[in-house]
């Protein structure tokens, strides 16, 4: 299947620091990226939709100056958690499309962010 | 509103059979996918469903009832790796994912 690859897997950071998150698809150009968040035995949660060239759409209740999307290319997003809180700890998910193959949605490896 | 609806956990022994649902109410529908989730890692592609019938894939198969709104995912000869959560999913008119919140597969010895 297609390689969809997340970095970094694992950050610490302080309040009120900003974190990047990248998210590329590395064999298959992605016109729509997803993020999602997702709590200790939750299931995931949809942030907001990223499609090249334009503007994220963001789900109801999602901060977007507090979530930056940037979908650049067609393989790379990224999501910036600007001042940082704890309760922004979590493990956050991208997936990308291959517009090619709508049956499936490729997931990064995850980003676990721990804000101290 | 849009709703999966999974069991939370189940158990089941290595070398056995565990058919685990999943029923849903979305607005449209565009496929049901399975993933299978490990602690801490993302979700991994398990199967999808568009058609009304079975989908088999080595120890897994799936199945898809459209007019019931009802999914099961069938693992056969279970193995202790096979402990995970199994996310359904469902793609709607909007082209979105809805998502369960998974079910926890516990496998004893």
């Amino acid at each position: 299947g297609a390689v969809v690859s997340q970095h970094p897997s694992r950050v610490i950071c302080k309040s009120g620091t900003s974190v990047k998150i990248e998210c590329r698809s590395l064999d298959f150009q992605a016109t729509t990226m997803f993020w999602y968040r997702q709590f200790p035995k939750k299931s995931l949660m949809l942030m907001a939709t990223s499609n090249e060239g334009s503007k994220a759409t963001y789900e109801q209740g999602v901060e977007k100056d507090k979530f930056l999307i940037n979908h650049a290319s067609l393989t790379l997003s990224t999501l910036t958690v600007t001042s940082a809180h704890p309760e922004d700890s979590s493990f956050y998910i991208c997936s990308a499309r291959d517009g090619d193959k709508v049956t499936e949605a490729f997931f990064g490896q995850g980003t676990r962010l721990t804000v101290v | 509103g849009q709703n999966i609806d999974q069991p939370t956990e189940m158990t089941a022994t290595e070398g056995a059979i565990v058919q685990i649902n999943c029923t849903y109410q979305t607005s449209g529908f565009n496929g049901l996918f399975w993933y299978q989730q490990h602690a801490g890692e993302a979700p991994t592609f398990l199967s999808y469903n568009v058609l009304d019938g079975l989908e088999e894939k080595g120890r897994f198969s799936s199945f898809l009832s459209r007019s019931k709104g009802y999914s099961y995912l069938l693992l056969k000869e279970l193995q202790m790796k096979d402990s995970a959560s199994y996310l359904c999913a469902v793609r709607d008119s909007n082209y979105q994912l809805i998502w369960g919140a998974g079910t926890k597969l516990i496998i004893k010895p």
